[in-house]
């Protein structure tokens, strides 16, 4: 099994960077998952890690390292918009070789004026 | 629109009280999932089917039952359910139960049990 942990609230000003940081604990790592999910709505897709190293999407950035057991979200240029819950996900190999991810908490973000 | 529509959106019942949740798919994939999300926990993963046949069952209470009748339609049967039910339950579907595994989910239906 997976023991995930984030940050279960953050705030940020518009127009400013936030870091949303996610560390795990797994055996067959097989992928790192960030969705975003806002109020009321169903979690989307943000970005998808196996390799070390950052992937870079626009406004937004996921970083990734095996060896320790983390991850990040980069928020950039923050905007109103942004305010939601981010969640990490990690993917290994599971009973019968199926490969479904386990979800942490989440993180909640406020972004103000 | 996510591709995934699940119906209710909102549904209270009490105890004694039976009720499905019905999720549907228009994008071609061959898993669907079933989540619980409750409030400052994490998702929790309930049922996983693959073309139709369960392959996970994370030792779900009986009270909920699922049903997959083909690869476009997921249902969640709700009997004597207990109010620590209430809760967001999520449907999610990918193209298949491993592999790249991105997981399209539904707005929830919010469950309130009295």
């Amino acid at each position: 099994g997976q023991n995930i942990d984030q940050p279960t609230e953050m705030t940020a000003t518009e127009g400013a960077i936030v870091q949303i940081n996610c560390t795990y604990q797994t055996s067959g790592f097989n992928g790192l998952f960030w969705y975003q999910q806002h109020a009321g709505e169903a979690p989307t897709f943000l970005s998808y890690n196996v390799l070390d190293g950052l992937e870079e999407k626009g406004r937004f950035s996921s970083f990734l390292s095996r060896s320790k057991g983390y991850s990040y979200l980069l928020l950039k240029e923050l905007q109103m918009k942004d305010s939601a819950s981010y969640l990490c996900a990690v993917r290994d190999e599971g009973s019968g070789g199926s490969y479904i991810p386990t979800f942490g908490r989440g993180t909640s973000l406020i972004v103000h004026p | 629109e996510t591709g995934v529509t699940q119906t209710p959106r909102h549904l209270v019942m009490g105890m004694t009280n039976k009720k499905s949740l019905k999720c549907e798919q228009h994008l071609g994939h061959n898993a669907m999932y079933w989540y619980k999300q409750s409030a400052k926990k994490p998702l929790e993963l309930m049922f996983v089917y693959s073309l139709e046949e369960r392959v996970e069952n994370n030792s779900v209470p009986s009270r909920f039952s699922p049903e997959c009748p083909n690869s476009s339609h997921l249902f969640l049967h709700l009997h004597t359910l207990q109010p620590e039910d209430s809760a967001l339950y999520l449907c999610a579907s990918s193209q298949d139960s491993s592999g790249a595994n991105v997981l399209t989910f539904g707005a929830g239906s919010r469950l309130t049990v009295l």
